[in-house]
């Protein structure tokens, strides 16, 4: 059974970094659109960033400038690193295969917790 | 604002039919498949429809979907309990090279 496993979410103070991993597991995420998808509390699904298959990035103009995108081939593992972080940041990040690409194939992580509070 | 536009809620009782709308442009619906997730509170979107109206396996036949020029719509019927959950539509947007969301429709079995 394919899985993605985001981790690397936690609390952090306005103004700060961190860095989100998403781990493929039978599933080879090189080659792929693979998109990061954050959804707010008790809001809808966003769209964040996405890494295309030749490793060409685009960004929400929410997020452009704040958060780059990437994917380690080797370590099968997809990445969002967020700089300057902002409370409305604040939500739960997926990292998806696609998503709306890949017919049924379309997979998506658990999620990961991202919470900017002072 | 969403790109994709939903109604924010729907309502049917058991065994009633339900229908959601989504609607968008030429640059995502109306160039790209249309796509159905549905979610339930705390946990991860779960793939309903996928390539407008196609069921991946394990949904059941009561869920069907479809698609015409820059909107589409899905359908539920014989409603249960179980179904009460958020439903989002995605298309993948030309212009935008990024997928693109409806604000979410918040679905209430009476």
């Amino acid at each position: 059974e394919v899985h993605l496993v985001e981790s690397g979410g936690g609390l952090v103070q306005p103004g700060g970094s961190l860095r989100l991993s998403c781990a493929g597991s039978r599933f080879d995420i090189i080659g792929n659109y693979m998109t990061w998808v954050r959804q707010a509390p008790g809001k809808g699904l966003e769209w964040v960033s996405v890494i295309d298959s030749r490793d060409g990035a685009r960004y929400a103009d929410s997020v452009k400038g704040r958060f780059t995108i990437s994917r380690d081939n080797a370590k099968n593992t997809l990445f969002l690193q967020m700089n300057s972080l902002r409370v409305e940041d604040t939500g739960v990040y997926y990292c998806t295969r696609g998503p709306a690409l890949y017919g049924d194939r379309d997979f998506w992580g658990q999620g990961t917790q991202v919470t900017v509070s002072s | 604002q969403s790109v994709l536009t939903q109604p924010p809620s729907a309502s049917g009782t058991p065994g009633q039919s339900v229908a959601i709308s989504c609607s968008g442009s030429s640059s995502n619906i109306g160039s790209n498949n249309l796509y159905w997730y549905q979610q339930f509170p705390g946990t991860a979107p779960k793939l309903l429809i996928c390539t407008n109206s196609q069921r991946p396996s394990g949904v059941p036949e009561r869920m069907s979907a479809s698609k015409s020029g820059t909107s589409g719509s899905l359908a539920i019927s014989g409603l249960r309990s179980e179904d009460e959950a958020d439903y989002y539509c995605v298309a993948w947007d030309d212009r935008l090279g990024g997928p693109v969301f409806g604000g979410g429709t918040k679905l209430t079995v009476l």
